[in-house]
């Protein structure tokens, strides 16, 4: 059972720099999420998909692009790398009236 | 915008105390759900409350739900080291077709010494 994935599970990116981070899961599920935790706190929600085509930001969008172009793939577009977008990453997936389903996170540091 | 504090926000501990977690907003929820989170992976749901005054156990876990849906409680019995790990509340959005998202509180990180 795979669940939810998210790809590179690590990465060290320079000032300036772009990267995509790879979200997918195989539970048809509609609802999916990106979160962002620092180091001993909770999860801040950057954006979030009610179904495919369909986004929505959430509390810290800045500097994050995301698009739903399908059920199973939520990929979150960093432009312009910067030292705040230092984090862990997770990306979570839900049906309708269930539990989220968390993967298993990126751990991304900009120098 | 709903928000969630959790308290306190560190927690540390003697194997065999009793602890709470509390989770509190000024807004209702329709539910809130109660996850655990272990260093290096993502949250693992526990729980989730629906009726308000709603208690539901899990083993030396007990959660509570309050009346009036705006607030939530964890209450660990006998604390074992095992317990230790990030405890987060979580609850959905009621706002106006913002129903999707799933918002967290800032966690409680707990510590249970042998």
């Amino acid at each position: 059972n795979a669940g939810v994935t998210q790809t590179p599970k690590f990465r060290i990116l320079k000032i300036g720099q772009s990267m995509t981070l790879q979200c997918t899961q195989d539970m048809n599920h509609n609802y999916m999420y990106w979160y962002r935790q620092d180091p001993g706190m909770g999860l801040k929600l950057i954006y979030y998909s009610v179904g495919a085509g369909i986004t929505d930001k959430g509390e810290v969008p800045n500097g994050y692009n995301v698009s739903r172009s399908t059920t199973e793939d939520f990929p979150l577009r960093l432009e312009l790398a910067a030292p705040s977008q230092t984090s862990v990453y997770f990306c979570a997936s839900r049906q309708v009236n269930t539990e989220a389903f968390f993967g298993q996170g990126t751990r991304l540091t900009v120098v | 915008t709903q928000l969630l504090e959790q308290s306190p926000q560190f927690l540390s501990i003697q194997e065999g105390e009793n602890l709470t977690v509390y989770c509190n907003s000024s807004s209702v929820f329709s539910s809130l759900q109660w996850y655990r989170q272990e260093p290096g992976e993502g949250p693992v749901l526990l729980v989730t409350v629906v009726t308000g005054g709603e208690v539901k156990k899990l083993k030396r876990l007990t959660f509570q739900f309050g009346d009036a849906r705006k607030d939530s409680s964890l209450h660990i019995t006998a604390a074992q080291p095992g317990d230790t790990g990030l405890y987060l509340c979580a609850g959905y959005s009621m706002i106006y077709n913002q129903g999707g998202k799933l918002i967290f509180g800032q966690g409680t990180e707990l510590s249970v010494k042998p």
